[in-house]
């Protein structure tokens, strides 16, 4: 099965800052990862798909980047209300591979 | 409005079965895939299970090959998860999810969630 690794597991960040968080993959997958945000006692929301694309309604301060094993989730300018979970997933096998998370927390 | 409702959940006994379903509304769900993800207390989001649109594709996590079926009534509009032989370590919260048609096949509706918790 593809492992997926995201680092860092946590950060601290202040409004307006950049965040990047990175998602590495076991072996190629192409572009087949996707993005999510999960809010605490919540249901995870999509965010980026296909690696770079941006789902209809996320504002324009995510992006993501990356191809093979190697992938980013970039808020541009953290908001308040982009203190949440963010969980990288790959779809290129017949598994669909969550990474472990990473907490983003107000600094 | 697409709506994802889950139900079904509850307290189980070690080795206990239960089905879970998830009734959906608000978009043509006979051609949609879908999926099942679980999440326990406190931790991380798992990947449980896909089945395609018409049933005749299905994966399965290894955590659950053997023990969970994943199955679909598209007259009833209705995805299903049975669970059998569960295990402490099944205790989760479990949320239904549909793939978007595009690349990545993402997860781009999910429902509130059922709580099972399995304990003695």
């Amino acid at each position: 099965d593809i492992q997926m690794t995201q680092s860092p597991s946590s950060l601290s960040a202040s409004v307006g800052d950049r965040v990047t968080i990175t998602c590495r993959a076991s072996q190629s997958i192409s572009r087949y990862l996707n993005w999510y945000q999960q809010k605490p006692g919540k249901a995870p929301e999509l965010l980026i798909f296909a690696a770079s694309s941006l789902q209809s309604g996320v504002p324009s301060r995510f992006s993501g980047s990356g191809s093979g094993t190697d992938f980013t989730l970039t808020i541009s300018s953290l908001q308040p209300e982009d203190f949440a979970t963010y969980y990288c997933q790959q779809s290129y096998g017949t598994s669909r591979t969550f990474g472990q998370g990473t907490k983003v927390e107000i600094k | 409005e697409v709506q994802l409702v889950e139900s079904g959940g509850g307290l189980v006994q070690p080795g206990g079965s239960l089905r879970l379903s998830c009734a959906a509304s608000g978009f043509t769900f006979s051609i949609y895939e879908m999926n099942w993800v679980r999440q326990a207390p406190g931790m991380g989001l798992e990947w449980v299970s896909y089945i395609s649109s018409s049933g005749g594709t299905i994966y399965y996590a290894d955590s659950v090959e053997g023990r969970f079926t994943i199955s679909r009534d598209n007259a009833k509009n209705s995805l299903y998860l049975q669970m059998n032989s569960l295990r402490v370590e099944d205790t989760a919260v479990y949320y239904c999810a549909r793939v978007l048609a595009a690349a990545g096949s993402p997860l781009d509706y999910w429902g509130q969630g059922t709580l099972v918790t399995v304990s003695s």
